[in-house]
């Protein structure tokens, strides 16, 4: 299967440390998507690339998060810092141009 | 900012039944899809319709972008259609702006 694929799928972590996820997106498309849902909520947007650059960042990317996407491969997004609000699934997507997007499973994250 | 709003909110339908969900949105979209959020999290991808009238089995989706709205129709439910259901869509820029959700419970 080719889908878009997220590392790790759940994590469990205590306020103060820091967290990476990984998303690998569908092979040859261009835009990488990172989503936050909360408990009840649509998700929400948090950061958009097209390769390897960065576009768009939304305002709920406080400074305590920072994503990567080196050689317009896989990405990162890390939390620093983490905050008990911080816990949330977050998802990451894909798309080849300004097409359909395809969703990955998701990293649940709980900060205790 | 942009709206996007889905109703009803929530639905429990007899299996068999058929349901209709409904997405309004604020501005003019550019994409438009809908999704399945099953219960493990994951959005599965229904359609992609920014305009026109799509089917795939027994789920179908109309999109009227002059009048800002969509349609999600679910025929002869089954329990396995439970989940929440997203309409989403993109204006004018790249990021998908997600409705709050119908909540489909399908009782045996």
């Amino acid at each position: 299967d080719t889908g878009v694929s997220q590392n790790p799928r759940h994590k469990i972590t205590k306020r103060g440390q820091n967290v990476t996820f990984r998303c690998d997106p569908i092979s040859e498309h261009n835009r990488l998507y990172w989503y936050r849902q909360t408990l009840g909520q649509g998700p929400e947007f948090l950061t958009y690339f097209q390769n390897e650059a960065q576009l768009e960042k939304s305002r709920l990317l406080s400074d305590r998060f920072s994503a990567e996407r080196p050689k317009g491969s896989f990405s990162t997004l890390e939390i620093q810092r983490t905050e008990q609000g911080d816990s949330a699934m977050y998802l990451c997507a894909s798309s080849p141009s300004h097409y359909e997007q395809y969703f990955g499973p998701g990293t649940r994250l709980t900060v205790t | 900012g942009i709206q996007v709003e889905q109703s009803p909110p929530d639905l429990i339908l007899q299996e068999g039944a058929n349901s209709t969900l409904r997405c309004n949105f604020s501005d003019s979209v550019n994409n438009l899809q809908w999704f399945h959020q099953n219960p493990w999290g994951q959005l599965i991808n229904l359609f992609y319709i920014p305009s026109g009238t799509k089917q795939n089995g027994r789920l179908s989706a109309t999109t009227v972008a002059t009048e800002r709205y969509s349609l999600l129709y679910i025929s002869s439910s089954q329990t396995t259609d439970s989940g929440v259901y997203f309409c989403a869509g993109v204006f004018g820029n790249e990021k998908l702006t997600f409705g709050t959700g119908t909540r489909l419970t399908i009782i045996p």
